[in-house]
């Protein structure tokens, strides 16, 4: 069965810690992606990365960087969290072919 | 880019078949359309996805229009647990990578 994990479903920082939201797949996927959801807002793209070491951004990258160190692990990492991003994080991947993306569960984090 | 307009909300009777608009009028020629769900607290799930062709499987049925200006989504026979917030994307290649954009959606109540 294929799968995205994602570390720990649910966090509490408090303003200013450094943050790391880690994502794993098992697909041998090439793409994968960072989101956030917050309600009436839908899903956001804040990262993706097509390869090893490379990384785009998506619409809303400001406050945030993430790694490919590897292929099968992607990072979010919020430097200096505030409250305004207090939200449900998803990660997903794709191959590069069929383009249809596989979700991790989500990573509920606040910020308090 | 090509982006989706879909209503924000839908019922229907268990059942009974669910047909889910949306438009993406700007679409271009390579550009495919997807569907996801995503059922409360968990990540978004695969549906369906089609060029210009129908396409059928064991979830769902997709009708693009000729002009490819709009599809529908239909669910046969809706279930309970078929209630969920529905998002029709258009997939936009970009440098070799995926990256598809997700709207707000559409919440589908499916009543008993």
């Amino acid at each position: 069965d294929v799968k995205v994990t994602q570390s720990s479903r649910y966090l509490v920082k408090r303003t200013g810690e450094k943050v790391f939201l880690e994502c794993v797949q098992d697909m041998d996927h090439e793409n994968m992606f960072w989101y956030r959801q917050d309600p009436g807002l839908g899903l956001r793209l804040i990262y993706f990365s097509y390869d090893v070491k490379m990384k785009e951004k998506g619409d809303i990258p400001e406050g945030y960087s993430v790694s490919r160190e590897k292929k099968e692990r992607f990072s979010l990492i919020l430097e200096s969290a505030s409250t305004n991003q207090t939200s449900m994080y998803l990660c997903a991947s794709s191959d590069r072919v069929a383009g249809e993306l596989f979700f991790g569960e989500g990573s509920r984090l606040t910020v308090l | 880019d090509a982006k989706t307009t879909q209503p924000t909300s839908m019922d229907c009777a268990e059942g009974r078949a669910a047909n889910l608009p949306c438009n993406h009028s700007t679409i271009s020629g390579n550009e495919y359309v997807y569907w996801y769900r995503q059922i409360h607290s968990q990540g978004p799930q695969y549906i369906i996805h089609g060029l210009k062709n129908n396409e059928t499987n064991e979830m769902a049925s997709l009708i693009i229009t000729e002009d490819r200006k709009s599809s529908t989504l239909i669910l046969p026979h809706a279930t309970l647990r078929d209630t969920a917030v529905y998002y029709c994307i258009v997939r936009r290649p970009q440098g070799g990578s995926e990256k598809l954009v997700f709207g707000k959606g559409m919440k589908l109540t499916v009543n008993p």
